[in-house]
């Protein structure tokens, strides 16, 4: 069974502070999913990884498959990034397994 | 391209009482996922459909909770009865299926149960 940990669990930041958030899982996965949930919102997938890295905007993710291990970091942060993010490792089948999540506060 | 479509959004129940949920996947997207969110924690699978056939339903508490895709489209998540710890938020999710391919999740249905 996959573990994945997700740190910190608990993020307040200044705006246009670089974010980095931390992910870590124990079994080796096919792809690595981060998500974005809002405030009584439901949840938007920003990045599926199964190697290197992706940019999106301010967004951008990385994973190391050796280490198991992948990193979102947000360039400039807004106050509009406040949110949770969610951490999914995937296993066979399309299973995922899932972080506890990151909540992310960014102050004017 | 339209998302995810669940309902309702929302939900009180008290408990004992049963309640279903509704799903309509991404048009073409063979495989449907639901999880429960509860507070403070990451989404847990409940159960995977692949077209009509179950994947996977080990997490599913069978004594009170069902699920059916009956067509292979829409989905509906049933629980009789209801129990207090069953607040969360139940995501339904689809994928165009096969290894690795990205989820794409709905608003989800919050549910209170008293």
């Amino acid at each position: 069974k996959n573990e994945v940990e997700q740190s910190p669990q608990n993020l307040t930041a200044q705006e246009g502070e670089f974010i980095t958030i931390n992910c870590s899982y124990s079994v080796g996965i096919s792809a690595l999913h981060w998500l974005q949930q809002h405030p009584g919102g439901g949840i938007v997938s920003l990045f599926m990884l199964s190697s290197g890295k992706k940019k999106h905007g301010r967004l951008i993710a990385t994973i190391n498959i050796q280490e198991k291990h992948s990193s979102l970091h947000i360039t400039a942060s807004h106050p509009r990034d406040s949110a949770v993010y969610i951490c999914a490792a995937g296993g066979g089948a399309d299973g995922l397994t899932f972080g506890k999540g990151t909540h992310l506060i960014i102050q004017p | 391209e339209a998302g995810v479509a669940q309902s309702p959004r929302y939900k009180i129940i008290e408990k004992r009482q049963s309640v279903a949920f509704w799903c309509n996947p991404i048009s073409g997207h063979a495989t449907l996922y639901w999880y429960q969110q509860i507070l403070g924690q990451g989404p847990k699978l409940l159960i995977q459909f692949q077209n009509n056939g179950v994947v996977d339903d080990s997490q599913l508490p069978k004594d009170r909770f069902s699920a059916e895709r009956l067509k292979g489209v829409d989905s509906t998540l049933k629980i009789q009865p209801a129990k207090l710890e069953d607040s969360a938020v139940y995501l339904c999710a689809s994928s165009p299926g096969g290894r690795g391919k990205t989820q794409y999740f709905g608003p989800g249905t919050r549910l209170l149960v008293l």
